[in-house]
């Protein structure tokens, strides 16, 4: 069955520039994370849904980032004002549900390049 | 909060060399363990999880790792590599009161030479 998609695959966008990335979960999974991974690193945690509303969104670095989930499935990762500090690879999964027996699938990711 | 650490960042192994993968993380109590694999242009696939009873762990691909929970560590095991194996491995901890997120180490990126 079809995984995880995000697009674009790679964006490319200047500073002060206004973005958004978009993830399709798998069909049913109810759960959906954003995370963001730089160079060299592993991913870092931005944002959790559950359904249609945030359950946690500890993560997202400060109010610039924002992500919606309107219907329960796809969702769009903002970023205003972009900065070059933000260029990372955004990175989705799903889940079937919340609970921690649930693996989490991830998509390919968007590369985010601010010039 | 949680944190993971991986202490080998970059490994080279020749075929048929065992392999071990560290990873300790620093909140105790509940939690579930991850580790996760990205072979080169592909996305982050699951090797094997932890969330209870046997703490020796077996997952695809010959892979198995072992949770000691005296020790906060979650190494990653295979007896005999194969250049197949070249990609980059993560682990991954969830739970201990850090939400259902996952919190990665910083990964470790293994070449196996042919």
């Amino acid at each position: 069955g079809a995984g995880v998609s995000q697009t674009p695959s790679n964006k490319v966008t200047e500073k002060g520039k206004y973005v958004e990335l978009r993830c399709d979960p798998i069909s049913g999974h109810t759960a959906l994370y954003w995370y963001r991974q730089s160079l060299g690193q592993g991913p870092e945690f931005l944002i959790y849904f559950q359904g249609t509303g945030a359950a946690d969104d500890s993560g997202l670095p400060n109010d610039r980032f924002f992500a919606v989930r309107p219907e329960g499935s796809v969702s769009t990762l903002k970023i205003q004002r972009t900065e070059r500090g933000d260029s990372a690879v955004y990175l989705c999964a799903s889940s079937l549900g919340g609970e921690s027996s649930y693996e989490q699938y991830f998509g390919p990711g968007t590369r985010l390049t601010v010039t | 909060a949680q944190s993971v650490s991986q202490h080998n960042h970059h490994v080279i192994l020749s075929e048929a060399a065992s392999l071990e993968l560290g990873c300790n993380y620093s909140y105790g109590g509940t939690v579930n363990l991850f580790w996760y694999v990205q072979y080169p242009g592909q996305h982050l696939q699951l090797l094997l999880k932890y969330f209870s009873g046997d703490p020796l762990v077996k997952g695809i691909k010959g892979f198995e790792a072992e949770f000691i929970k005296s020790k906060f560590s979650f190494n990653l095991r295979k007896p005999s590599v194969q250049w197949s194996d070249t990609a980059e491995y993560f682990c991954a901890v969830r739970g201990g009161n850090a939400g259902n997120m996952l919190t990665f180490g910083g990964g470790t990126r293994l070449m196996v030479k042919p």
